[in-house]
């Protein structure tokens, strides 16, 4: 299985400011023949299932607000929350859809410094 | 829209049988596969394994393979998830998840959860 790391394991961060979480896998997860990263991002709030944010690596989801943006390729990832606002208080999950079974992070916990 | 609507929370004992069930609607059913997830408290979600409501073409994860069985019964748009003797360890919430299409673990719309507890 690919193994899937996120760090930090939780981080706060004032109102306005940046976040970014980093998200790496024990091998690839860019597809050749599509030039494709099967990275996903997550968003879970409290007694809510996750939520999917970005897909492809770095292609947000219809609705997503532009402050959420994914980056990285191969085995390197980033998300980068931009203007932090209270309503992103959340575990961000990053997961690999390259190979059986999906794997995901461990999570990451935003909150308001 | 796309809904998923899961049944509600389970208390068995270990050993006991249960099933789960997980009800789309907004969408064209039988196009798409259905996953079923775990996450356990304060742990990151599990992909467990997936169906294909117009032939139930089923696909799990070494991990839960033959603990669990995952079907769907496409008239009435319901996706289950069994088990026929159920362990303390599966505890845990329980997620169904519509698969977006041309992947199989890539989840774009989720259930709301079933919270399955397990004690004797």
């Amino acid at each position: 299985d690919i193994l899937m790391t996120q760090s930090p394991d939780s981080l706060a961060v004032s109102l306005g400011e940046r976040a970014t979480i980093s998200c790496r896998s024990s091998q690839t997860v860019l597809y050749s023949s599509n030039n494709k990263n099967h990275l996903a991002w997550y968003q879970q709030k409290p007694g809510q299932p996750p939520k999917l944010l970005i897909s492809w690596g770095s292609t947000r989801e219809s609705g997503v607000p532009d402050r959420f943006t994914g980056s990285g390729s191969g085995t390197d990832f980033t998300l980068t929350i931009s203007n932090l606002q209270a309503e992103d208080v959340s575990v961000y999950y990053c997961q690999q859809f390259f190979s059986t079974p999906g794997t995901f992070g461990q999570g990451t916990r935003v909150e308001i410094k | 829209e796309v809904q998923l609507v899961q049944s509600g929370a389970e208390m068995k004992k270990p050993g006991e049988s249960l099933k789960i069930s997980c009800k789309a609607s907004g969408y064209t059913f039988t196009n798409y596969w259905i996953a079923w997830v775990r996450q356990m408290p304060g742990q990151g979600p599990e992909w467990m394994g997936i169906v294909y409501p117009r032939d139930s073409e089923t696909r799990y994860s070494a991990s839960f393979q033959g603990h669990v069985t995952i079907s769907a019964d496409r008239s009435i748009s319901t996706t289950y998830l069994e088990w026929f003797s159920l362990k303390a360890s599966d505890t845990a919430l329980y997620y169904c998840a519509k698969v977006s299409a041309g992947t199989y673990y890539l989840l774009d719309h989720w259930g709301q959860g079933t919270l399955v507890t397990v004690s004797s």
